[in-house]
């Protein structure tokens, strides 16, 4: 089956402009979270989706959002970039309520840059 | 707040060396993940422990999981340059998992 899709894998913004990302999670799998990964602060939760509503959200200011369809796909959205929102953004798949044991599939990515 | 400390944070050994990282936390987990990943994809699910003082092996991988269930640990046997990457751990009791900062390796033939 299909693995997590995330597009587009790579993206170079100016500061001040604003991004959308999106992810397709592996079909059944109802349950979306978005990470932050940088090299000083390794992956930090972002937000959690499930059946189109946000069940958990990370420490981040309001400039980052997201959202999720009634087929599962999601979307995050990033306003007034800033230099620091330089990071790969990664998107995880899994069965709700089975994380824990069954662990995230992740996409590959997707790579932005702020300028 | 549930915090994963993983060291070391860099190794860097010859093709065939043994080596182990290590994953500690100050809070108990349900189950933790080890995950590993390479430049420019996402973290892989290697394993998932849920018992205090489970172990188990994959292929020359073997993972730990503590008694008191707040720590791990990551025992490769005879690296491999394919075994370059970065190793996370991962944990959480329900929801979303916190992740570690990772170890990265490098195995150089």
């Amino acid at each position: 089956k299909a693995g997590v899709t995330q597009t587009p894998r790579y993206l170079i913004k100016t500061r001040g402009q604003q991004v959308t990302l999106s992810c397709s999670p592996i079909s059944g799998h109802r349950s979306v979270s978005w990470y932050q990964q940088t090299p000083g602060q390794g992956l930090q939760f972002l937000f959690e989706y499930f059946s189109e509503t946000q069940r958990n959200k990370g420490n981040f200011p309001g400039r980052f959002s997201g959202r999720q369809f009634s087929n599962s796909r999601s979307e995050m959205n990033v306003s007034t970039l800033e230099l620091g929102d330089s990071a790969l953004y990664l998107c995880a798949s899994s069965s709700p309520g089975r994380t824990s044991l069954y662990g995230y599939t992740f996409g590959s990515g997707t790579r932005l840059t702020v300028v | 707040t549930q915090l994963l400390e993983q060291s070391p944070q860099f190794l860097s050994i010859q093709e065939g060396e043994n080596l182990t990282v290590y994953c500690n936390s100050s809070s108990v987990f349900s189950s933790l993940q080890w995950y590993r990943q390479e430049p420019g994809e996402g973290p892989v699910l290697l394993v998932t422990v849920v018992t205090g003082g489970e172990v188990k092996k994959l292929k020359r991988l073997t993972f730990q999981f503590g008694d008191a269930r707040k720590d791990s640990s990551l025992h490769i046997t005879a690296a491999q340059p394919g075994d370059t990457g970065l190793y996370l751990c991962a944990g959480g009791s329900q929801g979303n998992l916190i992740f570690g900062k990772g170890t990265k390796l490098s195995v150089k033939p």
